[in-house]
């Protein structure tokens, strides 16, 4: 069974970069597109971006500007990296498995998240 | 981006009611629309894909329904572990875009 733990500092000075990694287990990870979205209370939850173990990661076009993601296989973790952060970063951030299905020899993501990290809290301030 | 419009923002019901949520997007999705619980303190849990597809867990009182940009989430009768609050998302067209959510409370 999957497990998706998202990690990084809590707290961010404003005009800094964010850094989060996301450590994935119980799955093989090259089979799988993974994901970051973030929630502010009272607001929809906003995907920021998509990846593959290989190929150009897809990012949300408001956050592009700003925002890298990446993967590390060896241990099985992707990252996110967030530049000149201001307090409407403020937000909990979830890493999550996009369900992905395979045609021959690809894998292609589904579009919806089947499994979800427990949220980590980032404060801008 | 697809703007996704959920209603009623906050549905309060007693056990044993029937749940209808609401979800309107502002541009054809096909059926890539998927729906989501959340209980406080947790990550969303994935309860349908397709807009009707239930996913591995959901209980058979929960069902989708579509009908062209309008979808819908039915609780045939509510239990006490259905109080949440609950996210439609869109996937098809770039972003990804979720629904601002529907409350569910006693």
């Amino acid at each position: 069974q999957v497990q998706l733990q998202a990690s990084g500092p809590g707290l961010v000075r404003p005009s800094e970069t964010l850094s989060l990694t996301c450590s994935v287990s119980g799955v093989s990870f090259r089979n799988f597109f993974w994901g970051w979205i973030r929630q502010t209370p009272g607001q929809a939850p906003e995907w920021i971006g998509t990846l593959y173990y290989t190929g150009t990661p897809t990012y949300h076009p408001s956050l592009r500007s700003r925002v890298t993601m990446s993967v590390d296989t060896s241990k099985n973790q992707f990252s996110l990296r967030m530049t000149s952060v201001t307090a409407a970063d403020t937000a909990v951030y979830h890493c999550a498995r996009l369900a992905t299905r395979r045609e021959g020899y690809n894998f292609l993501p589904s579009g919806y998240f089947d499994s979800w990290s427990q949220g980590t809290l980032v404060t801008v301030s | 981006e697809i703007v996704l419009t959920q209603s009623p923002g906050t549905l309060s019901l007693s056990l044993g009611d029937r749940a209808t949520l609401s979800c309107r997007a502002s541009q054809t999705v096909s059926s890539s629309l998927a729906w989501y619980q959340q209980v406080p303190g947790h990550p969303p849990r994935l309860l349908f894909f397709g807009a009707y597809w239930r996913a591995s867990g959901t209980p058979d009182r929960f069902s989708g329904s579509e009908s062209a940009t309008d979808f819908t989430l039915t609780i045939s009768r509510v239990e006490p572990e259905d109080f949440a609050l609950y996210y439609c998302q869109q996937y098809g067209a770039s972003p990804i875009t979720f629904g601002q959510g529907t409350r569910l409370e006693i």
